[in-house]
């Protein structure tokens, strides 16, 4: 039972367009959600979060959307650079019983061609 | 500040040998968790500290892994005896007592078991 999904295993943009993932969840008690970055042999890394009772946060090129209705959340990044490139995290934040778990999607490959 | 600390980086052991893997997290957090990620997958919460207590183990196959967080501060996950589908990176992550649960990741150590 997957709660987080990404369905897109990959992305290729070009330097200085704009990139766009997607990440789809299941559970409606989920308040937050957060976004991860990991590069080859490094540990994933928190890139920028939002709560549940928001739409909208934004972290210089980063701004992640969260639509409620829809149970979609998505990362913008603007502009995209080269170093950019890694795979990305959607994790979710899952209150139960003092545990606060993060559910974590299978990761989107994202490539920045220069 | 120092950043999660994990050894060792690499280990190759035969199924049905044992092994053990050491963290020690970021200075103050009183949060420490151990994630199991298998390649393609998003990282898998097994076990979960708070202090030296266990607040969630509810996916850690009990029958051969046991975790220990002695002190409240550093933390040894073992597995006895191991499989072949027990390769996979192990994270370890810390946070602090805080709404959102950013979880800061250390680099992991990647098992291989043959």
């Amino acid at each position: 039972d997957q709660q987080v999904k990404q369905n897109s295993p990959s992305l290729s943009v070009q330097e200085g367009r704009i990139s766009i993932l997607n990440c789809d969840y299941t559970n409606s008690m989920f308040d937050y959600f957060l976004w991860y970055k990991k590069y080859p042999a490094e540990g994933p890394t928190f890139l920028i979060s939002i709560s549940s009772i928001k739409d909208k946060n934004e972290d210089g090129r980063f701004t992640v959307f969260l639509n409620k209705s829809a149970k979609h959340l998505s990362l913008h990044i603007v502009p995209s650079q080269p170093g950019d490139s890694a795979v990305y995290f959607c994790a979710a934040r899952s209150p139960q019983g003092g545990s606060e778990k993060l559910v974590f999607g299978k990761g989107t490959k994202l490539t920045v061609n220069p | 500040e120092a950043g999660v600390a994990q050894s060792p980086r690499y280990k190759i052991i035969e199924k049905r040998q044992s092994v053990a893997f050491w963290c020690n997290p970021i200075s103050g957090h009183a949060t420490l968790y151990w994630y199991q990620q298998i390649l393609g997958q998003g990282p898998k919460l097994l076990i979960q500290f708070q202090n030296n207590g266990v607040v969630d183990d509810s996916q850690l196959p009990k029958d051969r892994f046991s975790a220990e967080r002695l002190k409240g501060v550093d933390s040894t996950l073992k597995i006895q005896p191991a499989k072949l589908e027990d390769s996979a990176v192990y994270l370890c992550a810390s946070s602090r007592l805080n709404r959102e649960n950013i979880q800061y990741f250390g680099a992991g150590t990647r098992l291989s078991v043959l």
